[in-house]
């Protein structure tokens, strides 16, 4: 079992739709939760990044953590063709210290004008 | 100002020949990171530096695969005697070691052994 699950989808949205992304993860001692989107043929950019359990908001973008649940979320709102990529999962923490990064598989989402 | 920059950005190379991948992290950055992406792999995580310290080679898949940092700043990652399954996108990242700082990418060297 991986560290970090996320589905890969590929996931299809009309645009201005809510879209809901999440991984699980296994590792209890993470503490550091980010996401990164990642367009085709680049390398990734952090989108957002949350410490310990919460609500973290930004635009049009809102990071949960749960960590009772092991399971954090990235919704999109108002969704537009340009962000259509792959968004992955990452987190940190524990024994392999906050700079070793893990990463989940991605999950790639095409938003359909 | 510069982002992270790789070198080659493409490269094809025969099964069983050595490859030395480039990465040129942002200034002033002390830590910088290998990563491989495969096709539903996801990011694997590499060799990690820091400052002047050992470097985690914890995620080197054998020991074809080596790497080094020249003066705390250009890193070269080698793969010798490749093989097909070594073919990826290799990412270098490097961040600042203050707190927790993110990951800045490049693009990638995309690896294709045939």
């Amino acid at each position: 079992q991986k560290e970090v699950e996320q589905d890969p989808g590929p996931l299809s949205v009309p645009e201005g739709a809510i879209v809901s992304l999440n991984c699980t993860y296994s590792n209890s001692a993470f503490q550091y939760f980010m996401w990164y989107r990642q367009y085709s043929r680049k390398g990734p950019e952090l989108l957002m990044y949350t410490y310990s359990s919460g609500n973290k908001e930004d635009g049009r973008f809102t990071a949960q953590v749960d960590k009772s649940s092991k399971y954090i979320s990235l919704f999109i709102r108002d969704s537009q063709p340009s962000d259509s990529a792959t968004y992955l999962c990452a987190m940190s923490g524990g024994s392999g210290g906050y700079q070793k990064v893990t990463f989940g598989i991605g999950t790639k989402l095409q938003v359909i004008p | 100002g510069a982002g992270v920059s790789q070198s080659p950005s493409n490269k094809v190379t025969e099964k069983g020949k050595d490859v030395e991948l480039r990465c040129d992290p942002i200034s002033g950055h002390t830590a910088l990171y290998w990563y491989r992406q495969s096709l539903g792999q996801g990011l694997e995580f590499l060799i990690y530096f820091q400052g002047n310290s050992a470097p985690d080679k914890s995620g080197l898949p054998s020991d074809r695969f080596s790497a080094e940092r020249t003066g705390g700043s250009v890193s070269t990652l080698t793969i010798q005697r490749t093989q097909q399954e070594d073919s990826a996108v290799y990412l270098c990242a490097s961040s600042q070691d203050r707190g927790v700082s993110p990951l800045h990418f490049g693009n990638g060297t995309r690896l294709t052994v045939t």
